[in-house]
């Protein structure tokens, strides 16, 4: 078993809809959360960055930790077919007195269709 | 301010024959990653940089696999000899003190043939 798990669509919305994307994950020491944007034939793109539990918002975009249920999601709101890419979930261990406190683990990615 | 700069972009070469990927980091980054993406998945980690060492290369196939960052600056990732299964693309990252957000590159995508 993976330690992220992500489902790797495609999801497809209508433009305008809120796009809700998760992640689950195993590793309890994961404590740094990131989601990124990658477009095709293109390196990822960091969109949104978390420490720990809690909410954050920037913009259309709102990236929510779960650390109890292992669960982390991105909602994209009022989507624009320029939203279509694949977006990736990472994490990582917080500790620094462990050998993989800066190693990023990935999902797979989700691949998002935004219709106009 | 520069992103991370890789090349090159794509590459094209023969099974059995050498190849090499330059990656420089944004300035001032002193943790370097060279990942690894295969089609459809997300990038697997192949070696970790902290200024010059090598501090997590447990992924990297070492029988054909090489790395380096000399001065602690850009990197060069090389394979010989290439086989087909290599075929992917190679995402170069960097990131800051305390390892922060890390900051991708455009990957050099390799194609053995």
């Amino acid at each position: 078993q993976k330690e992220v798990e992500q489902d790797p669509g495609p999801l497809s919305v209508p433009e305008g809809a809120i796009v809700s994307l998760n992640c689950t994950y195993s590793n309890s020491a994961f404590q740094y959360f990131m989601w990124y944007r990658q477009y095709s034939r293109k390196g990822p793109e960091l969109l949104m960055y978390t420490y720990s539990s809690g909410n954050k918002e920037d913009g259309r975009f709102t990236a929510q930790v779960d650390k109890s249920s292992k669960y982390i999601s991105l909602f994209i709101r009022d989507s624009q077919p320029s939203d279509s890419a694949t977006y990736l979930c990472a994490m990582r261990p917080g500790a620094m007195t462990t050998d993989s406190w800066g190693k990023l683990q990935f999902g797979a990615g989700t691949q998002v269709v935004v219709t106009p | 301010e520069a992103g991370v700069v890789q090349s090159p972009r794509y590459k094209i070469i023969e099974k059995k024959q050498p190849v090499a990927f330059w990656c420089n980091p944004i300035s001032g980054h002193n943790t370097l990653y060279w990942y690894l993406q295969n089609l459809g998945q997300g990038p697997e980690l192949l070696i970790r940089y902290e200024n010059e060492e090598a501090v997590d290369d447990s992924q990297l196939p070492k029988d054909r696999f090489s790395a380096e960052r000399l001065k602690g600056v850009d990197s060069t990732l090389k394979i010989q000899p290439a086989e087909l299964g290599d075929s992917a693309v190679y995402l170069c990252a960097s990131s800051g003190e305390q390892n922060t957000e890390a900051f991708f590159g455009q990957g050099t995508r390799l194609t053995v043939v």
